[in-house]
């Protein structure tokens, strides 16, 4: 398999659920990013991971809860959300660049996974 | 802070005409541009992109040049095609920063 995958394609779930989505990349990449496409708004950043730690978190509700236990895997922890949270998530990845040069620091999405909370 | 703005859609076009998408930006350092395009009911694929002023990013028949004067990033292909309709976003990733900044996306439509 190639590129980024993200698993389940699409999710539904009550607001008293826990779920977790699941993001691969098999790009040999550093850095991983979450998401989120809602249909109001432009495409707004979660969650980077470079280097397997957190680097930035883009003030996301606790109810959101990534984890990165390997460069080439990343996960969204989901609990008590709200409707409001209903978006496509989307994970991407790059390979940021290192000292000593390497990397474009191009992103390359997945699929997403369709998430609705009823 | 940062800033990406794209002309609204969605653009409907009959297929073989030319196509612009205007992108203008707004960012404190020296920033990448990128234009990435979204089929129905998938993610975003990686279009074209330009690293510094003056390049020309090209794929597919698509084509934008990175114009720092005007702070431009206009999307263009001179004939297009039913399958090229998609939502087409475009997006800076400036000096030392990790999150793309998208625009809100324009929808393409080109009939037969």
């Amino acid at each position: 398999e190639t590129g980024v995958t993200q698993t389940p394609r699409h999710l539904v779930m009550g607001m008293t659920n826990k779920k977790s989505l699941k993001c691969e990349q098999h790009l040999g990449h550093n850095a991983m990013y979450w998401y989120k496409q809602s249909a109001k708004k432009p495409l707004e950043l979660m969650f980077v991971y470079s280097l397997e730690e957190r680097v930035e978190n883009n003030s996301v509700p606790s109810r959101f809860s990534p984890e990165c236990p390997n460069s080439s895997h990343l996960f969204l922890h989901l609990h008590t959300l709200q409707p409001e949270d209903s978006a496509l998530y989307l994970c991407a990845s790059s390979q940021v660049p290192l000292a000593g040069g390497g990397g474009t620091d191009t992103q390359y999405f997945g699929p997403g996974t369709r998430l609705t909370v009823l | 802070g940062d800033s990406v703005t794209q002309m609204e859609g969605p653009v409907t076009l009959s297929e073989e005409a030319f196509l612009t998408i205007n992108c203008t930006y707004t960012a404190t350092g020296y920033p990448s541009l990128f234009w990435y395009v979204q089929y129905p009911g998938e993610g975003l694929q990686l279009l074209l992109k330009a690293t510094k002023a003056d390049d020309k990013g090209s794929n597919k028949g698509f084509e934008a040049t990175y114009r720092k004067e005007t702070t431009s990033f206009h999307l263009e292909k001179g004939s297009v095609q039913v399958s090229d309709s998609a939502v087409y976003f475009c997006a800076l990733l400036d000096t030392g920063r990790r999150a793309l900044t998208f625009g809100s996306g324009t929808r393409l439509q080109v009939q037969p």
